[in-house]
């Protein structure tokens, strides 16, 4: 298994382009999110997606679109890119139990590095 | 504002010491978990807990959540060179993340 996969691992861009960054995983996992981390503020929610078609907004959803077509793909869209989303993006997927689950083993991609100027 | 506070930011130690860091909070959760980041990678879960009081122990590592689920340690002995990294706690089904703390082993 690949377990989490992410490209690119480093991508520069203009104030209001637009891309997407891919994410994949092959464990079959239901659970899978995006984060952003930055200096001095640690990793930040920002969409998540509990299975195939449904998906929801974490702590920093604005500017951000995602879509969950498939089980294994998550891609993370920035429509029209602003330098104050400079940030390292990490995907991360977990599977899902029936009943209440507690403190699921999360695991996370490689990171992509994104600099809009 | 910070829902998870991490101390200290950062750490510096010779090979050999004992160290603790914090992961405090004034809300209560279900279960926290610990990780450790290393440059240019992804957070790799060392370690959940979900009972107030609870320690666990991952051979120099010992993880203890407060009795009243509001905060968490990660105590580390005889630090080695390896356990370099940045050391994250997450709360909620890693809903929050704190800010860290980065350590460094001096050999």
């Amino acid at each position: 298994n690949a377990g989490v996969t992410q490209t690119p691992k480093f991508q520069v861009l203009k104030t209001g382009q637009s891309m997407t960054l891919q994410c994949a995983q092959d464990m079959n996992h239901e659970y899978m999110s995006w984060y952003r981390q930055d200096p001095g503020m640690g990793l930040r929610l920002i969409h998540y997606s509990v299975g195939a078609g449904i998906t929801d907004q974490g702590e920093v959803p604005n500017g951000y679109n995602v879509s969950r077509s498939t089980t294994e793909d998550f891609p993370l869209r920035l429509l029209s890119a602003a330098p104050s989303q400079t940030s390292v993006y990490f995907c991360a997927s977990s599977p899902r139990t029936s009943g209440r689950v507690r403190g699921e083993t999360q695991y996370f991609g490689p990171g992509t590095r994104l600099l809009v100027l | 504002t910070q829902l998870l506070e991490q101390s200290p930011q950062f750490l510096s130690i010779q090979e050999g010491e004992n160290l603790t860091v914090y992961c405090n909070s004034s809300s209560v959760f279900s279960s926290l978990q610990w990780y450790r980041q290393e440059p240019g990678e992804g957070p790799v879960l060392l370690v959940t807990v979900v009972t107030g009081g609870e320690v666990k122990k991952l051979k120099r590592l010992t993880f203890q959540f407060g009795d009243a689920r509001k905060d968490s340690s990660l105590h580390i002995t005889a630090a080695q060179p390896g356990d370099t990294g940045l050391y994250l706690c997450a709360a909620q089904n890693n809903l929050f993340f704190g800010t860290g703390t980065r350590l460094t082993v001096i050999p």
